[in-house]
């Protein structure tokens, strides 16, 4: 069965960086896109962008360009998501998420990670 | 400030049918399909509803997707106590090239 396992709760400084990896099994890693969801506390899901494990390209949201870097790793099956430049407003839970579509970008999540909480605080 | 509108809260009896909506527009529901997710407290979302209809396998056929225009909906017939959650609509949009979402609907179990 599919499986996303995101590693585990982080604590940073402002101004520092995270990098949460999301480590993928029970289906073809290289076939379908992943994308990555935060969620602040007590608030909604907020599409952070996507990536292609076959190619590794990738998608930003305008939000987070210029502080995001999607990339994988295909030999172990892995994505990684790092986000620069903290602030207290980037505490949240961290998911990523498998599409249900192969090889399609416009393609919705339908399998997710258990999430990752990223504290922010001096 | 979320692209697709959700009611914030929505409740019912066990037994009863209730009906979650969700409000786009052209550039997102109204070309693309809709995806529900169920998220109780501290846990991730899964998927209730994908491609708009589908049931994925482990979900009862008491979850029901339609959509009409630029509006779709959820419908949960014979409500249980476990239906209980929160719930989201997303839908893929063309000007982001990326995925949006509801602000999310407290489902209460009364």
């Amino acid at each position: 069965q599919v499986q996303l396992v995101q590693s585990g709760a982080e604590l940073k400084k402002p101004g520092a960086s995270v990098k949460v990896s999301c480590k993928a099994s029970g289906y073809t890693f290289t076939n379908f896109h992943l994308h990555w969801v935060r969620q602040a506390p007590g608030q909604g899901l907020e599409w952070m962008g996507g990536i292609n494990p076959g190619g590794g390209s990738t998608t930003y949201s305008q939000k987070f360009q210029g502080r995001i870097a999607m990339t994988r790793d295909t030999s172990t099956s892995t994505a990684y998501m790092e986000l620069s430049s903290l602030s207290s407003e980037d505490t949240a839970v961290y998911y990523c998420g498998k599409v249900s579509e192969a090889s399609i970008w416009y393609s919705l999540i339908d399998s997710w990670g258990q999430g990752t909480l990223v504290a922010v605080s001096s | 400030q979320s692209v697709l509108t959700q009611p914030p809260s929505a409740s019912g009896i066990p037994g009863q049918t209730v009906t979650i909506s969700c409000s786009g527009g052209s550039s997102n529901i109204g070309s693309n399909y809709v995806y529900w997710y169920r998220q109780y407290p501290g846990t991730a979302p899964k998927v209730v509803i994908y491609k708009t209809y589908q049931r994925p396998s482990g979900v009862p056929d008491r979850f029901s997707g339609s959509k009409s225009g630029t509006s779709a909906s959820l419908a949960i017939s014979g409500l249980r106590s476990e239906d209980e959650a929160d719930y989201y609509c997303a839908s893929w949009e063309d000007s982001l090239r990326g995925p949006v979402f509801g602000g999310g609907t407290k489902l209460t179990v009364l």
